[in-house]
C-alpha cells in the first residue's frame, strides 16, 4: 500500500462551521505534512509531525489546529475560516523527518464562504 | 531563509528533450527533489539528489551541483502527458522542512 488517502475530497464551509480533514498512510512512514496550496502556485508548508510529535509549525493561524492521533493518521481541524483561506489542503508522509520524498494525497478542496 | 528559482513556463514539442533549471539558496542543504502536478491532481515525486551528480529514472534525469546551488530536470522523449508543473524542492538540516519553488509549467505541442 503505497497511498495517502485524504477525506473529504471537497468541503465547503460556512466561516462559522467547525470541520476537520482527514489524512492516512499505511506506509509505516514517521513524518507527516500539511501543506496548503493555492491555484497556480507552490504547495506551501503549514505543519510537520515526526513521531506524532508535532515538529514544525510555520506560523499558522490558530483557526488551523492539527492533531496526530496515531503514527498512520493525521487531522486538520478547521474552524472559524475565512473566506483566503479556500485551497486544496494536501497530506503527505515520508519515512523521516529530512526524506527527500514525499508521498502526496489527492488533497482536499476546501471553499469558505 | 530559503529561496528558490525556476523558469515559469516552458514550451517544447513531443519527442524533444527539455532542461528545467532550478537555483536555490538555503542553509543546512541536505537534498534536491523534483515534483509533477497536473491540473486538478496532487504532486508526485520524480526525483531526489542527495550528492552531486546525475541521477536517471527512464525517461527523466536530475542532477545536482552542490557548489553552485543548482540543479535541473530533464525531461527526454517528451509526450503530451508530460505537460505539467514541475517544482523543485529543497529540504534543509534536518527540521524536515521541504520548501517549494514556484514551479515551472511545461507545455509539450505535437
Amino acid at each position: 500500500d503505497t497511498e495517502v488517502t485524504q477525506t473529504p475530497k471537497h468541503l465547503v464551509m460556512g466561516m462559522t462551521n467547525k470541520k476537520s480533514l482527514k489524512c492516512e498512510q499505511h506506509m509505516g512512514h514517521r513524518a507527516m505534512y500539511w501543506y496548503k496550496q493555492k491555484a497556480k502556485k507552490p504547495p506551501e508548508l503549514m505543519f510537520v509531525y515526526s513521531y506524532e510529535k508535532l515538529s514544525i509549525n510555520e506560523s499558522v493561524p490558530s483557526r488551523f489546529s492539527p492533531e496526530c492521533p496515531n503514527s498512520s493518521l493525521l487531522n486538520l481541524h478547521l474552524h472559524a475560516l475565512q473566506p483566503e483561506d479556500s485551497a486544496l489542503y494536501l497530506c503527505a508522509s515520508s519515512p523521516r523527518l529530512g526524506a527527500g520524498e514525499l508521498f502526496f494525497g489527492e488533497g482536499s478542496r476546501l471553499t469558505v464562504l | 531563509g530559503q529561496s528558490l528559482e525556476q523558469p515559469s513556463e516552458v514550451t517544447a514539442v513531443e519527442g524533444a528533450i527539455v532542461q528545467i533549471n532550478c537555483t536555490y539558496q538555503t542553509s543546512g542543504f541536505y537534498g534536491l527533489s523534483w515534483y509533477q502536478q497536473h491540473d486538478g491532481g496532487a504532486p508526485t515525486f520524480l526525483s531526489y539528489n542527495a550528492l552531486d551528480g546525475l541521477e536517471e529514472t527512464g525517461r527523466f534525469s536530475s542532477f545536482l551541483s552542490r557548489s553552485d546551488s543548482y540543479g535541473y530536470l530533464l525531461l527526454q522523449e517528451l509526450q503530451m502527458k508530460d505537460s505539467a508543473s514541475y517544482f523543485c524542492a529543497v529540504g534543509s538540516g534536518n527540521t524536515g522542512k521541504l520548501i517549494f519553488g514556484q514551479g515551472t509549467t511545461l507545455q509539450v505541442k505535437p
